[in-house]
């Protein structure tokens, strides 16, 4: 059974940088899925954020790039984002997911974390 | 780059058929994915690949693609399909490739 668990700060100051982490188990990280983040401001729909591969190939949302940073962590069994700079707008239910499918045919996400509310406030 | 337009809400009695429709230009070309959503909870993969469906999801949840308008059917609604559906494609052709969510339809059952 594959679980996601995301944890870091849930208040962010303005300006600053968010930090999450999302640990995976009863799945090796090492294998052929992506994994990805995806943000949801309250009472508004989806937003993909980005998405890794194993070894490290990103892919994001152009228009988050200039701010978002994914990495891996093979040994931890575990992915992170950090989003810079950030402002109010910036406040939402931050989830972390398994990618499934391929490039051609698409991508999808099969598998999600419960996600915390990250809030954006001094 | 792609956009997904889908109805705010639809509403269906008990028993009766959902169509949730998810408009894109040449839409058809893609593979569509449908999540599931309820208040409070992460959102639930309920549909792939225009009209697969994962294990643990109900032969109820359907899907088709054609055209400019993907659809997600639900047949014999009951309470417990009340939530947002989101549709979501991976745009692979556009300069930088990315995933893309519709704005999310919420379905009420009456």
């Amino acid at each position: 059974q594959v679980q996601l668990q995301e944890s870091g700060p849930r208040l962010v100051k303005p300006s600053e940088t968010l930090s999450l982490t999302c640990a995976v188990s009863g799945y090796s990280i090492n294998t052929v899925n992506y994994w990805g983040w995806i943000r949801q401001p309250p009472g508004k729909g989806l937003e993909w954020i980005g998405s890794i591969y194993h070894s490290g190939i990103t892919y994001y949302n152009p228009s988050l790039k200039s701010r978002v940073t994914i990495s891996v962590d093979t040994s931890k069994n575990q992915f992170s984002l950090k989003l810079s700079s950030v402002t109010a707008a910036d406040t939402a239910m931050y989830y972390c997911a398994r990618v499934n499918g391929g490039y051609t045919f698409g991508y999808y996400f099969d598998y999600w974390g419960q996600g915390p509310l990250v809030t954006v406030s001094s | 780059s792609s956009v997904l337009t889908q109805p705010p809400s639809v509403s269906v009695a008990p028993g009766q058929t959902a169509r949730i429709t998810c408009g894109g230009n040449n839409i058809g070309s893609k593979n569509v994915h449908w999540y599931q959503q309820k208040p409070g909870q992460a959102p639930v993969l309920v549909v792939y690949d225009d009209s697969d469906r994962p294990s643990r999801i109900p032969e109820r949840f359907s899907g088709s693609n054609s055209g400019n308008t993907a659809t997600l059917t639900i047949s014999r609604v009951a309470a417990g399909d009340e939530a947002d559906y989101y549709c979501q494609v991976w745009d692979s052709i556009s300069d930088h490739p990315r995933v893309v969510f519709g704005g999310g339809t919420k379905l009420t059952v009456l």
